[in-house]
């Protein structure tokens, strides 16, 4: 079946300019996670998402990241004001949810952002 | 907090020899391990994931590793590597915090396997 799917894989952007980075995850997955991965280091955790609910943004560096779900399906990760540091691949996952479960996340291929 | 050291940053092997890849973990409850591939340009995938029962854990492409709580380890190890296994590999760990279990990832290993 369809695994997860990121678009754009690349995306150019000059410092100040905004970007949205969309995550289509498997089918009937509740949990929705993104991660950033900067150039030679592990994912990082961004936020977390329940279906439609963010409940968890502990990771987002600052207040120019933005993620929503609104349908509970596909999400779109959303940076103003792009900088420099924000070069990276966002890497977005999902898996299945149960309460007191963990469950394996899958993995899409990443939008590999890059702020000139 | 948890936290994951993966000390070697580079290993390079022969084809058809063994290899170790080393994993150390900090945390204060019960986390649960895994062990993922990420080939270039491509997303992760898994290998194996350690969630309770037995130490030692199997997984795809003939990897396994094996939890070991006193020592806070969970080194992933191969009997014969191939050259189509170079690639990058993270260690990772995760604790239920009752609404989701977000993953803590270690810095990589890349593993450099020739002829």
């Amino acid at each position: 079946g369809a695994g997860v799917s990121q678009s754009p894989r690349y995306k150019v952007a000059k410092r100040g300019q905004d970007v949205a980075l969309r995550c289509d995850p498997i089918s009937g997955h509740v949990s929705l996670f993104w991660y950033q991965q900067a150039l030679g280091q592990g994912p990082e955790f961004l936020t977390y998402f329940q279906n439609e609910a963010q409940l968890d943004k502990s990771g987002l560096p600052s207040d120019r990241f933005f993620a929503e779900r609104p349908e509970g399906s596909v999400s779109t990760l959303k940076i103003q004001r792009t900088q420099q540091e924000d070069s990276a691949v966002y890497l977005c996952a999902s898996s299945l949810y149960r309460q007191g479960a963990t469950y394996e996340q899958y993995f899409g291929p990443g939008t590999r952002l890059t702020v000139t | 907090a948890q936290s994951v050291t993966q000390l070697d940053s580079q290993v390079p092997v022969f084809e058809e020899a063994p290899v170790e890849l080393r994993c150390n973990y900090s945390s204060s409850v019960s986390v649960y391990l895994f062990w993922y591939v990420q080939y270039p340009n491509q997303g992760l995938q898994l290998l194996l994931k350690y969630l309770s029962g037995s130490t030692l854990v199997k997984g795809i492409n003939g990897f396994e590793a094996e939890f070991n709580k006193s020592q806070t380890s969970f080194h992933l190890r191969k009997p014969s590597v191939h050259i189509s296994d170079t690639a990058e590999y993270f260690c990772a760990v995760s604790a239920y915090s009752g609404t989701a279990s977000k993953l803590t990832f270690g810095t990589g290993t890349r593993l450099q396997v020739t002829l």
